[in-house]
């Protein structure tokens, strides 16, 4: 029953390495999310996506690279994995953007750990 | 371009008492500002948004937020802390395709 899921919950990996974190929503939602907190509990806006299609990249390195295989999935794979990459990923799901008030369900956070 | 600011990273309180969590927001149009909290090692929670409707703002778990024009405030309040209210607090504001979210503020509540 859970709305917004996320895989893995903790994702412990070296410096240099690939990884992906996947995001699924049941709950019928046209856009997606990624945000990053950082140490400091620090949220901001990575990626968003309306109906499969980028409409946001704030300034995230090419490393970062979503996919969105269909409406109800946002996957985030990063190249190349560095220290300051650490921090907890957080997707989120909305109905289609109207000026800002809808409202965005959070997944519960992958927590990365490179060394 | 829109912002908030929440003033206070840490505000303590004893169970029982007023909680009071300020948020201060910038916006060139009439902004849409949301309450979400964070409890140890889980997502965000919705606790409450005001879109344009009426200023006074109901939440869950007792919780409420004013939303004032003049003071370009939406500060959140609940009259009697409990100790399930100790967290971490954000106040963000909409934006198309985005929250920008506020610094935060972690509420600690003594018994």
């Amino acid at each position: 029953d859970t709305a917004v899921s996320q895989t893995p919950k903790y994702l412990v990996t070296q410096m240099g390495n690939d990884k992906s974190i996947k995001c699924e929503q049941n709950l019928g939602h046209d856009t997606m999310y990624w945000y990053k907190q950082d140490s400091k509990k620090f949220l901001k806006i990575m990626f968003s996506y309306n109906n499969k299609e980028l409409i946001i990249n704030e300034t995230v390195p090419n490393r970062f690279s979503p996919k969105s295989p269909d409406k109800a999935h946002l996957n985030l794979h990063i190249n190349s994995l560095e220290l300051g990459d650490s921090a907890v990923y957080f997707c989120a799901s909305s109905h289609a953007p109207a000026g800002g008030k809808e409202t965005q369900y959070f997944g519960p956070g992958t927590r990365l750990l490179v060394l | 371009a829109q912002s908030v600011t929440q003033l206070g990273s840490h505000v303590s309180v004893s169970e029982g008492a007023l909680v009071l969590l300020r948020c201060n927001y910038s916006s060139s149009v009439p902004p849409y500002l949301f309450w979400y909290v964070q409890y140890p090692n889980q997502g965000l929670q919705l606790l409450l948004k005001y879109t344009s409707a009426a200023t006074l703002v109901k939440g869950i778990n007792g919780f409420e937020a004013e939303f004032k024009k003049s003071e370009t405030s939406f500060h959140l309040t609940k009259p009697s802390a409990h100790m399930s209210d100790a967290a971490e607090y954000f106040c963000a504001v909409g934006s198309s395709y985005k929250l920008i979210f506020g610094s935060g503020t972690r509420l600690l509540v003594r018994p």
